[in-house]
């Protein structure tokens, strides 16, 4: 089965604001990876926490992470037309060369 | 760079015959690992490989078959193509860096079983 879910399962917001979407996983995880897929596209690799790390930015993109309430945030400020995309977390657990589990995703749509 | 290389990215199949779904990386990463991903769901993980003559099962295997006689390439069989395999397939390739692991994905196959 799959590892987690995203929260909320569609979000649609005004060009500008901040997007916000959370993502549970089950089992212990060496790192969580946030991914975005364009409509037909594959994924794109956006930002990797790890384990030990409970907060990490990259450009517009915040990621938190709480391994004691096994959950993860992505957030996304000033938002643009452009991060309409599904967004997806990944976990990789024991090696982390065994493939990643993914949860069912975030659909995003900004408003202009 | 041409990345990871999937093809071809659209194709029809019969019930019952069989094809390969091509996976080429050209960015020497040890691990190669092949994905489903179903109409809204996430991306399954079907098999994946440590690394040239080493293949595992992952989460959906069944109907499935793969070799890894290469770093660079990673097949995937449908030896005998049912309707429940119509889905968007998809590959990647990974490396490890300092305990952490990078995947680079491709753009994906398109199948339909009809």
């Amino acid at each position: 089965s799959q590892q987690g879910e995203e929260d909320p399962q569609a979000l649609s917001i005004q060009e500008g604001e901040n997007a916000t979407m959370n993502c549970s996983y089950k089992t212990s995880i060496n790192n969580l990876q946030w991914y975005r897929q364009n409509s037909g596209r594959g994924l794109v690799h956006l930002i990797l926490i790890r384990s030990n790390e409970r907060e990490k930015h990259s450009g517009r993109l915040r990621v938190t992470l709480d391994t004691s309430k096994k959950s993860s945030s992505l957030l996304i400020t000033a938002s643009r037309a452009a991060d309409t995309a599904s967004y997806f977390c990944a976990t990789t657990s024991g090696g982390g060369a065994d493939g990643l589990t993914f949860g069912k995703g975030t659909h995003l749509i900004i408003q202009p | 760079n041409a990345g990871v290389t999937q093809t071809p990215k659209f194709q029809v199949l019969k019930t019952g015959q069989s094809m390969t779904l091509q996976c080429a990386q050209d960015m020497n990463h040890e691990y190669m690992s092949w994905y489903r991903q179903d109409p809204g769901m996430g991306l399954r993980l079907i098999h994946y490989s440590v690394g040239a003559g080493i293949t595992d099962q992952g989460e959906v295997p069944n109907g499935y078959n793969v070799s890894r006689s290469t770093t660079e390439d990673f097949p995937l069989r449908l030896l005998s193509a049912a309707p429940s395999q119509t889905s968007v397939y998809f590959c990647a390739s990974s490396y490890s860096l300092q305990g952490d692991y990078g995947y680079t994905f491709g753009s994906g196959t398109r199948l339909t079983v009809v």
